[in-house]
């Protein structure tokens, strides 16, 4: 089945620190991704998406891009605040009307 | 433009009971989708209404229910409801399908005691 893996975290960083969240995907079909992020006490807000091989999602200095070589969507962002912690999770849906499959969550704390 | 409403936002409910979760979704949205969330699973699908049918549905006991009205307003119910149910409910909607891209409510914390 469709089937989402983030690494495993949590993931703690220094302020202005470089970010990278893996996320590989196995999918029956070509899939939608998407970056999903959860802060404290609230539901999951759509970050970025990508519906098509090598193509890039980005928002908010964060950036994934789509690829289906390697069956990957890692998370990027250049220089982290300390309003970035938050949990991400990765997600897949493919194409038509499947439910979207998200991974486990990575935790983000990043310290001033 | 209002986003996804849930509520109520918290309950807390006695081993036995039944409760109603309600979701209403952005206007225009018709599809409904239901996760239950805890730290153990995380993410697990419950189901996905649109235009009052069922139209995907997890692997979840049939003690969870759900339907749809032809407002797009939504509910869930859970009955007999077991301690291992307490988690947070989201609900999402999508304007036609789910790969288009959910948008989620804040949730309802349901605790089991």
């Amino acid at each position: 089945g469709d089937s989402v893996t983030q690494m495993e975290g949590p993931v703690t960083l220094s302020e202005e620190a470089f970010l990278t969240i893996n996320c590989t995907y196995t999918a029956t079909g070509y899939p939608s991704l998407f970056w999903y992020v959860q802060y404290p006490g609230e539901g999951l807000q759509l970050l970025l998406k990508a519906t098509k091989a090598d193509d890039k999602g980005s928002n908010k200095g964060f950036e994934a891009t789509y690829r289906k070589e390697t069956t990957s969507f890692h998370l990027e962002k250049g220089s982290v605040q300390v309003s970035d912690s938050a949990v991400y999770f990765c997600a897949l849906s493919v194409q038509g009307n499947t439910p979207l499959v998200f991974g486990k969550g990575t935790r983000l704390s990043v310290i001033a | 433009k209002a986003g996804v409403t849930q509520t109520p936002r918290y309950l807390i409910k006695t081993r036995g009971q039944q409760v109603t979760l309600s979701c209403s979704p952005i206007s225009g949205h018709r599809s409904v989708s239901w996760y239950q969330q805890t730290p153990g699973q995380g993410l697990q699908f419950l189901f996905e209404y649109f235009s009052e049918t069922q139209r995907n549905k997890g692997n979840f006991p049939g003690r969870f229910s759900g339907r749809q009205f032809s407002n797009s307003r939504s509910e869930m119910n859970v009955s007999t409801l077991e301690l291992g149910d307490s988690a947070l409910y989201l609900c999402a909607s999508s304007s036609e399908r789910p790969s288009y891209g959910y948008t989620f409510g804040s949730g309802t914390r349901l605790t089991v005691v």
